[in-house]
């Protein structure tokens, strides 16, 4: 079946530190795959998204490359902000199925001053 | 302009009473969708609008039933809530749903709902 695995938080970063989040994902065919994050007391917002592989995402100051070889969508920042703080959620959805966005468990991420 | 809105932003009900949520979208989007969120868990896939007919609905209990009166609006009405409903209910809408293709999601804020 389609899943998406994210790595556990909470992540706690100080301000200016690199940030990686971890994804990886199970589907067949090609799916498309995305960034989601949600602030406190919010909706969901989309980051940024990828299609195809070797596509790279990029929205804010965050990155991430459809790695279909590895099966991966790590979400990466250079320096964090303390309005980074939030939830994030990689999601992708199946191939033929455009309906169906599957999400990850969500990683919480708080950035320290 | 990616806005979705949907009111009320809270809303407290008790088990027997009947309430409706309300969503709305001007970008034109012709597929639309309901979502359920728990505390720091993912959103969770409710209902489907495509062109103003339900398309997708994820065995969810009778007492959740969605509208979808024009192209530009989605209403969830309440009847008969458990506890356990308490949630945030997201509504999102994307350009269209046609098979072979992908069209990302935009989310409105949503409606935190407890259930007395």
């Amino acid at each position: 079946g389609n899943s998406v695995t994210q790595m556990e938080g909470p992540v706690t970063l100080s301000e200016e530190a690199f940030l990686t989040i971890n994804c990886t994902y199970t589907a067949t065919g090609y799916p498309s795959l995305f960034w989601y994050v949600q602030y406190p007391g919010e909706g969901l917002q989309l980051l940024l998204k990828a299609t195809k592989a070797d596509d790279k995402g990029s929205n804010k100051g965050f990155e991430a490359t459809y790695r279909k070889e590895t099966t991966s969508f790590h979400l990466e920042k250079g320096s964090v902000q303390v309005s980074d703080s939030a939830v994030y959620f990689c999601a992708l959805i199946p191939y033929n199925q455009g309906g169906k966005l599957i999400f990850g468990q969500g990683t919480e991420l708080s950035v320290k001053p | 302009d990616t806005e979705v809105t949907q009111t009320p932003k809270h809303l407290v009900m008790g088990m027997t009473n009947k309430k409706s949520l309300k969503c709305e979208q001007h970008m034109g989007h012709r597929a639309m969708y309901w979502y359920k969120q728990k505390a720091k868990k993912p959103p969770e896939l409710m209902f489907v609008y495509s062109y103003e007919k339900l398309s997708i609905n994820e065995s969810v209990p009778s007492r959740f039933s969605p509208e979808c009166p024009n192209s530009s609006l989605l209403n969830l009405h309440l009847h008969a809530l458990q506890p356990e409903d308490s949630a945030l209910y997201l509504c999102a809408s994307s350009q269209d749903l046609l098979a072979g293709m992908t069209y990302e999601q935009y989310f409105g804020p949503g409606t935190r709902l407890t259930v007395t």
